[in-house]
């Protein structure tokens, strides 16, 4: 089973500042089958990036995945309110199709 | 894009059953494998089952393997999880989305409350 680790568990940040969010792996994984998922409050998750670094459509270019084998960032460039959330990352080349634990991105 | 709307959450005792349906729309339910996801409110997510686009091949995570059956019906555009057994960890919150076999969860729906309680 991969394991995903997110980092950091809270970003307090303010309106206009860079976020950068953390995905590990506990093993490589191949093809960057690595999804992230965007939840707000009382709402399902949406996807935002697939395949590492392609954006869903309708996403924002503010957004920006990158990354391979273990180790995978979200970036947010410049934060607008509607962006603070929890984010999750996910795998989907394990057949367990597992969820990082997420990251809060808070109003400082 | 399909729009998905679950139904038939609720409260059951443990040992109880429940089946969950998701309605779709949209003219491409047919073409992708389907899963659902469940949530514990304020906690993280977990994939629970999924089904390729012809019905023909499933799959469970370890803890429902036995208790639960996902199946489709694609003429009515609709996803179903039969539960059997619950048990009061299956208290959660579970999403129908589009995605199963090395793909993304690309569409969700609101999510359907099941209880397992005493």
């Amino acid at each position: 089973e991969v394991v995903l680790t997110q980092s950091p568990g809270t970003l307090s940040l303010s309106p206009g500042e860079r976020a950068t969010l953390s995905c590990r792996a506990s093993q490589s994984i191949s093809s960057d089958y690595l999804a992230w998922y965007q939840q707000k409050p009382g709402q399902a998750p949406r996807l935002l990036i697939y395949r590492a670094s392609s954006r869903a459509t309708g996403i924002p270019d503010r957004f920006t995945g990158s990354g391979s084998g273990t180790d995978f960032t979200l970036a947010i460039s410049r934060l607008e309110p509607e962006d603070f959330a929890v984010y999750f990352c996910q795998q989907y080349v394990d057949s367990r199709r597992t969820f990082g634990q997420g990251t809060k991105v808070e109003i400082k | 894009e399909v729009h998905l709307v679950e139904s038939g959450g609720g409260v059951v005792r443990p040992g109880g059953s429940l089946r969950l349906s998701c309605a779709a729309s949209g003219s491409t339910f047919g073409d992708h494998g389907m899963s659902w996801v469940r949530q514990v409110p304020g906690k993280g997510l977990e994939w629970v089952s999924g089904i390729t686009w012809s019905g023909d091949s499933t799959d469970y995570v370890d803890s429902v393997k036995g208790r639960f059956t996902i199946s489709r019906d694609n003429a009515k555009k609709s996803l179903y999880l039969q539960m059997n057994s619950l048990r009061v960890e299956d208290t959660a919150l579970y999403y129908c989305a589009r995605g199963f076999n090395f793909g993304p969860f690309a569409d969700w729906g609101q999510g359907t409350l099941v209880t397992v309680s005493s």
